[in-house]
């Protein structure tokens, strides 16, 4: 079945830094979404992407739409103690189901 | 709104006992969907409703039976409860058309003993 690597597994940050983290696919998809979970709660969404190319920001989060539509990338700017939390991608493939493909998670911790 | 609510939050289960995992949403989505989480391994789909009336199983569907009693209203059934399906489960909805995004409830945390 389609599988998404997603990486960097874990990061420990110092708070005030820039976060960089990426899935990739061997498939194509034609909508990457990006999660955030905090502990104890359910995934809640923070940004999604529609075309190839496409570049959207949510505040200090900023996520890409790959060119070859096989991978997504999630910025978060400036880092705060609250960002603390996993993050999930998920591609999307056509269809009318809507089904998604979760990576395995990026687990932020930041010290203040 | 309420979003998408799921019940009971807690549950511990003895081997081969049975139960019933609820969900309902309020946003008028067609689509709802079961997915289970364990450590290390991400979200994977159980079973998904693409719209009333209508179940698919997903990519580990073994040990469940679910069930789209209306529009709202989706549930995931453990008909002989094993210690392999300890995990938390979650329900999610979307809409259609470009709002394929999914939802997602607060999870259920079940235990098997």
């Amino acid at each position: 079945g389609q599988q998404l690597n997603q990486s960097p597994q874990s990061m420990f940050i110092q708070e005030g830094e820039d976060v960089s983290m990426n899935c990739t696919s061997s498939s194509i998809f034609n909508t990457w979404l990006w999660y955030k979970q905090d502990p104890g709660e359910g995934p809640v969404l923070l940004i999604a992407l529609y075309k190839a190319g496409e570049l959207t920001s949510n505040g200090r989060l900023t996520a890409q739409f790959g060119i070859t539509r096989k991978d997504s990338f999630l910025n978060i700017s400036a880092s705060i103690p609250s960002d603390v939390g996993i993050y999930f991608c998920a591609g999307q493939l056509g269809g009318s189901q809507g089904n998604l493909i979760f990576g395995k998670g990026t687990k932020l911790s930041v010290k203040p | 709104n309420a979003g998408v609510t799921q019940t009971p939050k807690f549950q511990v289960l003895k081997t081969g006992q049975s139960m019933t995992l609820q969900c309902a949403q309020d946003m008028n989505h067609n689509s709802m969907y079961w997915y289970r989480q364990d450590p290390g391994m991400g979200l994977r789909l159980i079973y998904y409703s693409a719209s009333e009336g209508t179940t698919d199983k997903g990519e580990v569907p073994n040990g469940y039976n679910v069930s789209r009693l209306n529009k709202r209203e989706f549930s995931l059934r453990l008909e002989s409860a094993a210690p392999s399906q300890t995990s938390v489960y979650f329900c999610a909805s979307s809409g259609t058309g470009r709002a394929k995004t999914q939802y997602f409830g607060p999870g259920t945390r079940l235990l098997v003993l």
